[in-house]
């Protein structure tokens, strides 16, 4: 069965320092999605993209990030200048399509350590 | 606001037995309501989607009813299994962004 992959599955990463987080999203499906889950926290919507544009963004979701798909199967998340504060599981996902009933297939998911 | 509330917290049910979760939301304009499933350091697992026009969706032994007129929802599990243990979340859909309740902790004893 298809799934949707990530990596790394930890990163440990220095305050300041930039991360890329790394998904591929099922084959074909045209929508995805960032989410991020602070420990012990519920899980919180960070973007959505399609046809290669952010669809939504929350609040969370500020200058320091930014998304893009580079080659047509990566989805990346990227972090500029980490803060402590970013400490948390990072979820990929993603949609055949962006229809209401159209399930949502989730990651395993990147757990990041800003130290 | 947009917030998505679950009760209870966490609950414990033997083996075997029925329960039902709750969530109760205020998000609007309102596109979808979704159940997932987590276990502990993975990612959530869909069981139902149900649109403003559909009052309940089952999956097996879940069952999930929404009433959008008092913008509740609950998810029946029935016949609990040890491999139910796990949070259950309920999530509403605006356009393309989610919100999260912050989920029921199960837990099924043997």
């Amino acid at each position: 069965e298809p799934e949707v992959t990530q990596t790394p599955s930890h990163q440990v990463t220095q305050m300041g320092q930039e991360v890329i987080l790394r998904c591929v999203p099922i084959s074909n499906h045209l929508y995805f999605y960032w989410y991020r889950q602070i420990l012990g926290q519920k899980v919180e919507f960070l973007v959505s993209f399609y046809n290669n544009e952010i669809s939504e963004k929350s609040e969370i979701f500020d200058d320091q990030f930014s998304v893009e798909r580079p080659d047509g199967s990566n989805f990346t998340l990227k972090i500029r200048s980490t803060k402590l504060e970013d400490s948390a599981m990072y979820f990929c996902a993603s949609q055949a399509a962006g229809g209401p009933r159209e399930t949502q297939y989730f990651g395993p998911g990147t757990r990041l350590l800003v130290l | 606001k947009n917030q998505v509330e679950q009760s209870p917290q966490s609950l414990i049910i033997l083996e075997g037995k029925n329960c039902t979760l709750q969530c109760n939301y205020t998000v609007s304009p309102f596109s979808n309501l979704r159940w997932y499933k987590q276990d502990t350091g993975r990612g959530p697992v869909s069981l139902t989607i149900m649109t403003f026009s559909e009052n309940t969706k089952s999956n097996g032994r879940y069952t999930a009813t929404l009433d959008a007129d008092t913008k509740q929802s609950s998810l029946h599990i029935t016949a609990s299994q040890l491999s139910d243990s796990a949070s259950y979340i309920c999530v509403v859909a605006y356009g393309q962004n989610f919100v999260f309740g912050p989920g029921t902790r199960l837990s099924v004893l043997p």
